[in-house]
């Protein structure tokens, strides 16, 4: 069985502050691990994912995470926010060859202050 | 033109009724996906299809059935709308050679039962 828990259903920051989200994963198997963004009346988009090798991992938009097996975590980070990056984020886990299903974090919504 | 397509985008209908929504894509993956999002409950899966005669359910199938009409439609029907079906629906998908993810979504329908 898996499952996600994000820390923080609501996170603010400032503009040029370090952005930092929390995830926590369990798995019985090797887990794939994935951070979405969503804008408002769009769907998901994909930032990051792992699935083997380096365990930091860059995304879009400047954003990194990295996988920590010893936590259970991989948690989102960007170094400097901006106002664009006002949004819902979710961080999901899948079972690697086990056929692809997502199981989500019940996600973090992100504002940035001028 | 949007690679995964729902349609409608909005709905509003009544308890009891009939509702199907559809999703259809242009990516050519085999695999496709409904979930349901929820405030604070981020998105759970309702059912999912590997290819056209795979039909699987998901952690939160009762009260909805799929069609998988061909390999780019995917559609999902609430037999008998209640009140607490009212989510925002998303469609996915994804490719056999990706069996971990990660996922492509449409837009979502926002669904309101009266």
């Amino acid at each position: 069985a898996q499952s996600v828990t994000q820390l923080g259903s609501h996170v603010s920051v400032s503009e040029g502050a370090l952005v930092l989200l929390r995830c926590n994963y369990s798995s019985s198997v090797p887990p794939y691990l994935f951070w979405y963004v969503q804008y408002p009346n769009q769907g998901l988009q994909l930032l990051l994912k792992y699935t083997t090798g380096a365990t930091l991992v860059k995304g879009i938009n400047g954003f990194e995470a990295e996988f920590k097996k010893s936590e259970t975590s991989f948690h989102l980070t960007k170094p400097s926010a901006h106002m664009s990056d006002a949004a819902e984020y979710f961080c999901a886990v899948s079972g690697g060859n086990q056929g692809g299903k997502l199981i989500f974090g019940q996600g973090t919504e992100l504002s940035v202050k001028p | 033109d949007a690679d995964v397509t729902q349609t409608p985008r909005n709905r509003i209908t009544k308890t009891g009724k009939r509702i199907m929504l559809e999703c259809s894509q242009t990516k050519g993956h085999d695999r496709m996906y409904w979930y349901r999002q929820d405030p604070g409950l981020g998105l759970r899966l309702i059912y999912y299809s590997f290819d056209v005669k795979d039909i699987n359910k998901g952690e939160i199938s009762d009260g909805y059935s799929v069609s998988r009409q061909a390999q780019a439609k995917f559609s999902l029907s609430l037999e008998s709308a209640i009140p607490n079906q009212t989510a925002l629906y998303f469609c996915a998908t994804s490719h056999q050679d990706s069996p971990g993810g990660p996922q492509h979504f449409g837009d979502g329908t926002r669904l309101s039962i009266l």
